[in-house]
């Protein structure tokens, strides 16, 4: 049980473009997920935290503008690089935690997103 | 600022031994405490959590411990095998209340040689 996907797994995309990234909890409802980065040889980073139904709270340094993230139900987040440049590379991996769970506050990560702008 | 810090950076030792890697934090107001493990490329999986009214979780071969007076955490691996190798990061929820995402450290990268 427990399992959250990412999607796409990586993609190249050319500079300028816009990408989107799904993140799903398979076989539980999230009230809450949260949005990392990760750079080369660097610890993840948070970027946002996503609620169902209400805006995201993004993180000091992190343009909402720049990353959208939708939370639109309980087992789906997204989030979009719009206009992406090459120093938006990085691996982007969603965490949820479980609605029922919210007490034990175990995060569950999805396996990664790796983008390349090119 | 809320900081985790990880040492050693990266460890290489023989198979068979017993090993303990090092989680210290800037705020003992801690919520809870997660030793994750990352191989090369893939997504985090989670070790053991360890909540602010605890002093030590166990899971097999590992045991992990917190104190939070003096903001640190041990990761101890018994009998290490070469599937052990892999980076280890630990995480932690300053604020809680189920809310808030993790700060992580920068990991221990680790090598079991057979």
């Amino acid at each position: 049980g427990a399992v959250v996907s990412q999607h796409p797994s990586w993609v190249i995309c050319k500079s300028g473009t816009s990408v989107k990234i799904e993140c799903r909890s398979l076989d539980f409802q999230a009230t809450t997920m949260f949005w990392y980065r990760q750079f080369p040889k660097q610890s993840l980073m948070l970027m946002a935290t996503s609620n169902e139904g209400s805006k995201a709270t993004y993180e000091q340094g992190v343009e909402k503008d720049k990353f959208l993230i939708n939370h639109a139900s309980l087992t789906l987040s997204t989030l979009t690089v719009t206009s992406a440049h090459p120093e938006d590379s990085s691996f982007y991996i969603c965490s949820a935690r479980e609605r029922e769970e919210i007490f034990k506050e175990t995060q569950y990560f999805g396996p990664g997103t790796r983008l390349l702008v090119l | 600022k809320q900081e985790v810090t990880q040492i050693p950076a990266a460890l290489s030792v023989p198979e068979g031994e017993n090993l303990v890697l090092n989680c210290s934090f800037t705020d003992s107001a801690i919520y809870n405490l997660q030793w994750f493990r990352q191989d090369p490329g893939k997504g985090l999986t989670s070790l053991l959590l360890i909540q602010s009214s605890q002093r030590e979780q166990t899971s097999g071969r590992l045991n992990a411990s917190l104190d939070k007076s003096s903001g640190r955490s041990t990761l101890y691996i018994a009998a290490s095998q070469p599937g052990d190798s892999a980076t280890y990061l630990c995480a932690v929820s300053f604020s809680g209340g189920g809310a808030d995402g993790l700060t992580f450290g920068k990991g221990t990268h680790l090598i079991i040689q057979p």
